[in-house]
C-alpha cells in the first residue's frame, strides 16, 4: 500500500517561515516531489528529492529522510502569493507513477 | 519549454452526453501521459496512465468503459467521459512525462473543469 500524510491546513504570517511535513509508507520508493497548486490551476513543480538530505532552491527547500519515510517543504520569507496548496507526491517504481498526498493549504496573512 | 495544454478549459454539459478532453504536449514528445481527477479541496487522484499506441492502464475503481482514453501520438491524448452524470463533475488534469520512470518530472496541463447538469 501507499499512505501519504500531510497536514490539511497551515496559516502563517507574511515574511515568516512555514514547514510542511509529509510522511509516507511505500514500497519501491522512487523519489518524492513537491508541487504548488493555486486554486483552479494545475500543479507546478517545486522540488524533487531521491537521496537523503536538504535541497535548497531560493526561498524553498525540501528535505528527505528515506529511513523515516519523511519529507518536509520549507518556505522562507513568505509572500502573499505563496498562499496555495502544497502537494507531496511519492514516485513508485511499480507502475512508474506518482501518488499524491491530500495536500496542505497554506494561508499567508499580512 | 515543457508546456502542456488542455482543451477545453471549461465545459458544461447535460447528463447523459459525452465530453472529450484533449491533452497536448506543445514543445516535447511525451512518452507517457496521465489523467487525474480532483474534487474540490481534495488532492489529485490518478485515473489512468496512457502510453502512445497502447491501451491505457486504469487505476482500481476507475471504469474504463466510462472514461475512454486514446493516445494517438506522442503529443496528444484524449479523455472521453461517456454518458456523463452530475457525479462526474470535477476538475480533470492531464500531465505528460518524458521518460519511462516515476522519477522523471511530470508536466501538468491547466486542467478542465467539467460540470454536468
Amino acid at each position: 500500500g501507499q499512505n501519504i500524510d500531510q497536514p490539511t491546513e497551515m496559516t502563517a504570517t507574511e515574511g515568516a517561515i512555514v514547514q510542511i511535513n509529509c510522511t509516507y509508507q511505500t514500497s519501491g520508493f522512487n523519489g518524492l516531489f513537491w508541487y504548488q497548486q493555486h486554486a483552479g490551476e494545475a500543479p507546478t513543480f517545486l522540488s524533487y528529492n531521491v537521496l537523503d538530505g536538504l535541497e535548497e532552491k531560493g526561498r524553498f527547500s525540501s528535505f528527505l529522510s528515506r529511513s523515516k519515510g519523511y519529507s518536509y517543504l520549507l518556505l522562507k520569507e513568505l509572500q502573499m502569493k505563496d498562499s496555495a496548496s502544497y502537494l507531496c507526491a511519492v514516485g513508485k517504481a511499480a507502475g512508474n507513477k506518482l501518488t499524491f498526498g491530500g495536500g496542505t493549504r497554506v494561508l499567508v496573512k499580512p | 519549454g515543457a508546456v502542456v495544454s488542455q482543451h477545453p478549459s471549461r465545459v458544461i454539459c447535460k447528463s447523459g452526453t459525452s465530453v472529450k478532453i484533449e491533452c497536448r504536449s506543445l514543445d516535447f514528445q511525451a512518452t507517457t501521459m496521465f489523467w487525474y481527477r480532483q474534487f474540490p479541496k481534495q488532492s489529485l487522484m490518478l485515473m489512468a496512465t496512457s502510453n502512445e499506441g497502447s491501451k491505457a492502464t486504469y487505476e482500481q475503481g476507475v471504469e474504463k468503459d466510462k472514461f475512454l482514453i486514446n493516445h494517438a501520438s506522442l503529443t496528444l491524448s484524449t479523455l472521453t467521459v461517456t454518458s456523463a452524470h452530475p457525479e462526474d463533475s470535477s476538475f480533470y488534469i492531464c500531465s505528460a512525462r518524458v521518460g519511462d520512470w516515476s522519477y522523471n518530472e511530470q508536466f501538468f496541463g491547466p486542467g478542465t473543469r467539467l460540470t454536468v447538469l
